[in-house]
């Protein structure tokens, strides 16, 4: 039973540059949260998506990020026109439904802006 | 969401028990408790969720006082894999369980 697939791992991008990173969830699984982690801190808490929804989105940022979790295929971050702040690490996660169900984590992409 | 305080680091030796306790004062009644282990360069890995008392598995206990304002994660016996950072996280699961973790404990098991 694969577990939550991030990709990719490593993603390099210039200032003003697009990135988009993705997120395949478990098997399973309908619920797909997007997770920040900045050096040395916790998780910081992003989007909330259920299929071809977005639920919650206070912790996105209002401008240059946008999230989707369409029908077929993977969740999509995306962040464009990147800046040095950006970078970061980026976790998926996914649950089967969200009542008091553990989040089951990808590894996480890591964005480095140069 | 109810906020969470835990130490921010802690030593131990292969093979002692670990205690990590975790403060959440404010913890609504349909709060659960939940802990995470994160290792570098890797996803937060669930470990245990509980409500109340005790709850065990094969990996941790999680001890819940009768006021739940605290909770305590006990590692058995630790490896030096074991060193890693430990989040303690509370919520109803219901606000979409969405997720607030704090700065997390870093535990480092020496030989």
């Amino acid at each position: 039973n694969a577990g939550v697939m991030q990709n990719p791992r490593h993603l390099v991008r210039r200032r003003g540059q697009e990135a988009r990173l993705r997120c395949s969830p478990m098997k399973g699984h309908s619920h797909v949260y997007w997770y920040r982690q900045l050096p040395e801190e916790g998780l910081k808490f992003m989007v909330y998506l259920q299929k071809e929804n977005i639920i919650d989105e206070s912790g996105m940022p209002k401008e240059r990020f946008s999230a989707e979790f369409p029908k077929e295929g993977p969740s999509i971050l995306r962040i464009q026109q990147v800046v040095r702040g950006d970078s970061a690490a980026y976790f998926c996660a996914s649950s089967p439904q969200p009542v008091n169900q553990p989040q089951h984590f990808g590894d996480g992409t890591r964005l480095s802006i140069l | 969401l109810a906020k969470t305080t835990q130490p921010i680091s802690m030593d131990s030796y292969e093979g002692q028990e670990v205690n990590i306790t975790c403060s959440h004062n404010n913890i609504a009644t349909n709060d659960y408790i939940t802990w995470y282990q994160q290792f570098p360069s890797q996803g937060p890995r669930f470990i245990i969720q509980g409500y109340k008392t005790k709850v065990t598995n094969e990996v941790a206990s999680l001890f819940i006082p009768a006021d739940r304002k605290s909770s305590t994660l006990s590692l058995p016996r630790v490896s030096l894999s074991d060193t890693a950072v430990y989040y303690c996280l509370v919520g109803d699961g219901n606000a979409g369980n969405m997720l607030t973790f704090g700065g997390g404990t870093r535990l480092m098991v020496k030989p």
